[in-house]
């Protein structure tokens, strides 16, 4: 069975700083993917960033990049020059690359401060 | 372009009543997914369809809850009879399934309140 977990349920950073938001996975799929989604306070779910499991590089979209460590079974987001308006819920899920459902993590929210 | 569309945005219903969520998803989109957040439980599946035929829907909690996709463009999600335990944000979402992990795009979700 597939499990995401991020460990941090809040997280707070200043602003221009950069953050790390943590997460791991677990799966026994050979092949897969890790997305991270921002949902704001106003409720929708944006898509932020993707990692193939096969994909040698680190995705970046941005000021996002996504830190894979395949063996450790680590997808974490980080944020570089942090700004008032990344204040959001941040999730981590997974997919097959069958196709499919995508599982969630718990999410964590974070906090820029002014 | 525009996005997954769903209506209503709000609903508020009394319990044991009728309750149609409605999806339109990305033009060219051959996936549909219907998931439920709560505080409790998070994001979870609730059904899955792939070219308008349901494929996964395990996470449907009961009969009370139906879901059909009509055509490639609108989809419903029905509870019936809704209960106060069914309050929830439900989202729609759309991919293009291409064989790999494809990223699902998320309508602005409904928000449930059953009284």
């Amino acid at each position: 069975a597939q499990k995401i977990t991020q460990t941090q349920p809040g997280m707070f950073v200043q602003e221009k700083e950069a953050v790390t938001l943590d997460c791991t996975y677990d799966t026994s799929d050979p092949s897969y993917g890790l997305f991270w989604y921002k949902q704001p306070s106003s409720g929708e779910m944006i898509f932020l960033i993707y990692q193939g499991s096969y994909d040698q590089q680190n995705a970046t979209e941005g000021r996002y990049s996504l830190n894979f460590q395949k063996a450790r079974k680590s997808a974490n987001l980080v944020i570089s020059a942090s700004q008032l308006g990344d204040s959001a819920m941040y999730f981590c899920a997974m997919g097959r690359n069958q196709g499919g459902k995508l599982i969630f993590g718990q999410g964590t929210e974070l906090s820029v401060k002014p | 372009d525009a996005g997954v569309i769903q209506s209503p945005r709000h609903e508020v219903t009394e319990m044991g009543q009728e309750v149609t969520l409605r999806c339109k998803p990305i033009s060219g989109h051959n996936s549909l997914f219907w998931y439920r957040q709560t505080m409790m439980r998070g994001l979870e599946l609730l059904i899955y369809f792939n070219n308008n035929v349901p494929i996964d829907d395990s996470g449907m909690p009961e009969d009370r809850f139906s879901a059909k996709m009509p055509n490639a463009s609108f989809s419903t999600l029905k509870i019936q009879p809704s209960e106060p335990r069914d309050s929830a944000v439900y989202f729609c979402a759309s991919s293009l399934e291409q064989g790999s992990a494809d990223t699902q795009y998320f309508g602005p979700g409904t928000r449930l309140t059953v009284l």
